[in-house]
Parts: C-alpha cells; structure tokens; sequence
C-alpha cells in the first residue's frame, strides 16, 4: 500500500525567508501523481502546488517550488520570501492514476513576523 | 458555483444517535470523495463516487458508516449509532475524471457527546 511521511511535525520560519518542508512516499507504482495541500485554520484544504512522476522539471508556483526525486521518492515544498500567510498545516498526497489520493500526516508551519 | 459545500459546519450529538452529513460537489464534477481526518492528522480516505456509483467503500471504518450519491450530484454520508471516537472533521472534494488533483470543502466537524 502506498505510505505518506513527513517526519517534520513543526516548522517555523522568519517572515521573508525561505524554508523546506519534507516528504517522502513508498510506491511500487510508475505512474503517479504528488500534491502539497496547504490548509490554514479556517480547515479548507487548498491545493498548492502539483507534480507529475513522469515530469522530470520540478514544478514551480510563484514562491513555491519542488524537490522531486523520483529514485529517493522523495518529494520537498520549498517556500521563498515566506509571509504571514503561509502559516498553515501542509499536507503531502500521494495519488495514483485511478486510485483515491493518501495524505501525510501534516507540517505545522509557522511564520514570525 | 461557489465550489464545494458542506453542510452542517458544525454538528454536536449523543452518542448513539445518528447523523447525516451532505457534500454539494462543484456541478460539472463527476468524482466525489468523502475523508475523515482527525485532529493533527491527514485526511483518511473513506469511500469514494463517480457519478452515482460508489467505486469504493471498502475503507469505510465500520458497517455504521454509509454514503450515497443518488442522483449523482449531492452526497450524504451517514453515521449510525455514533461514538465518541467518531468526533472528527468529515471532508468532501469533488473532481472530474481524470483530472490530477481534488477540490475540498471546508468540511463537517462532528462532535459526539
């Protein structure tokens, strides 16, 4: 079965500076997809940034940036110039082509001013 | 469309008694999901629709749990004889087939009394 793992509870980082959340997943499968959801205390869980296991270029929204590595499945959220409003809890998700979508257990992350 | 819609936001009950949770999906989404996730936990996929079929609901955590999608819009999920250890937020998101990531609600929070 496919397992999700973020290993980093919590996360703080300075207003302005960049940090790097951590992911990795075990699959036996080719085709896949990955997902950062992030998902502020409001609870909504809001889709952040996607990645194909068949792209090899990371993909890039804005400030948000991956790390894929696929041999590693390893699979990290880089967030530039972070603000205020990235405090959030950040799910890693694991999808397969025709199959549910399996979360991570979260990242806390918090932004000081 | 607004996106998805969860109703109640909030529902506080007895143990014992049962509830019923609605998801209104976006209208052109035929895929439907219903997670539960627990407090510092990722979401835990329960059951899943396309259209009105219900293509999986092995995961559902115990026979008291049902969900249907009659007419292939809407959704409930049911909760029978409830229990403390069901207290949890119980989130809906919609896709289309073949589409990459899901769409959330901002999710029903139960608490069983």
């Amino acid at each position: 079965a496919q397992t999700v793992t973020q290993s980093q509870p919590e996360m703080s980082v300075q207003e302005a500076e960049t940090v790097t959340l951590s992911c990795t997943y075990d699959t036996s499968e080719s085709d896949y997809y990955l997902f950062w959801y992030k998902q502020p205390p409001s609870r909504q869980m809001i889709l952040v940034i996607r990645q194909e296991a068949y792209k090899q270029q990371n993909a890039t929204e804005n400030r948000f940036s991956v790390n894929f590595q696929k041999a590693a499945k390893s699979f990290s959220l880089k967030i530039s110039d972070s603000q205020l409003g990235d405090a959030a809890m950040y799910f890693c998700a694991y999808r397969s082509a025709n199959n549910d979508m399996r979360f991570g257990a979260g990242t806390r992350l918090t932004v000081k001013p | 469309d607004t996106g998805v819609s969860q109703d109640p936001r909030h529902k506080i009950t007895k143990r014992g008694q049962n509830v019923t949770f609605r998801c209104d999906p976006i209208s052109e989404h035929n895929r439907l999901y219903w997670y539960r996730q627990t407090l510092g936990q990722g979401p835990e996929f329960l059951t899943y629709f396309q259209n009105e079929a219900q293509l999986e609901k092995s995961r559902l955590l115990s026979d008291r749990f049902s969900a249907e999608r009659p007419k292939g819009s809407f959704s409930t999920l049911e909760i029978q004889r409830t229990e403390q250890g069901d207290s949890a937020m119980y989130l809906c998101a919609s896709s289309l087939l073949g589409a990459k990531g899901y769409t959330f609600g901002s999710g029903t929070r139960l608490t069983v009394v």
